[in-house]
């Protein structure tokens, strides 16, 4: 079975500043999909970045960035030039490719603090 | 694009009633829903899985009698929370995705509190 793992339950950043947030997975299976998702204090999850497993090149949305190492099955999310809007819960999330079933497995989430 | 429109926000309700919560996908087909529960601080539990015309598929440990799921068109799906009693007070939020290729894409979630 996959399992997503994120080690950090919280993370503080200075406003402008850079951080990293670390996701691991599991899995055995070579096609599949990774997201990173985003909820802020009013809980709605809206999707940051995606990756295809399939693809080397790492995705890129504006101020975030994935380091997708798949030997390593690291699936880290990089956010530049942090702004106050980017503190809340960070969950990375992984989907099979191959089989049937939609459903992602949610790591633990990232809470992340932005210091003004 | 992908909105995903979820009703009602929050509902407060006494022991024992049942409570509907809605789930429409606004702009697109939505073979697959899926509905989640999450506790405070904690990451978000996947329930069930429902595609559209077909019985849903339930996570372990997951009462199907007790959460009921529809998903009788391709834009919407309703859980039913039956008899509900304070600890089925919770955060339930769904999702939905057209195909293997697209994201899953929530809506903002519904507070129920049972007094």
């Amino acid at each position: 079975a996959q399992t997503v793992t994120q080690s950090q339950p919280e993370m503080s950043v200075q406003e402008a500043e850079t951080v990293t947030l670390s996701c691991t997975y599991d899995t055995s299976e070579s096609d599949y999909y990774l997201f990173w998702y985003k909820q802020p204090p009013s809980r709605q999850m809206i999707l940051v970045i995606r990756q295809e497993a399939y693809k080397q090149q790492n995705a890129t949305e504006n101020r975030f960035s994935v380091n997708f190492q798949k030997a390593a099955k690291s699936f880290s999310l990089k956010i530049s030039d942090s702004q106050l809007g980017d503190a809340a819960m960070y969950f990375c999330a992984y989907r099979s490719g191959s089989s049937g079933t939609y459903k992602y497995i949610f790591g633990t989430g990232t809470r992340l603090k932005v210091l003004a | 694009g992908a909105v995903v429109s979820q009703h009602p926000s929050w509902v407060i309700c006494k022991s024992g009633t049942s409570v509907k919560i809605e789930c429409r996908s606004l702009d697109f087909q939505a073979t697959t829903m899926f509905w989640y529960r999450q506790f405070p601080k904690q990451s978000l539990m996947l329930m069930a899985t429902s595609n559209e015309g077909s019985k849903a598929t339930y996570e372990q440990g997951v009462e199907k009698d007790k959460f009921l799921i529809n998903h009788a068109s391709l834009t919407l799906s309703t859980l039913t929370v039956t008899s509900a009693h304070p600890e089925d007070s919770s955060f339930y939020i769904c999702s939905a995705s057209s195909d293997r290729n697209q994201p899953q894409h929530f809506g903002d979630g519904t507070r129920l509190s049972i007094l």
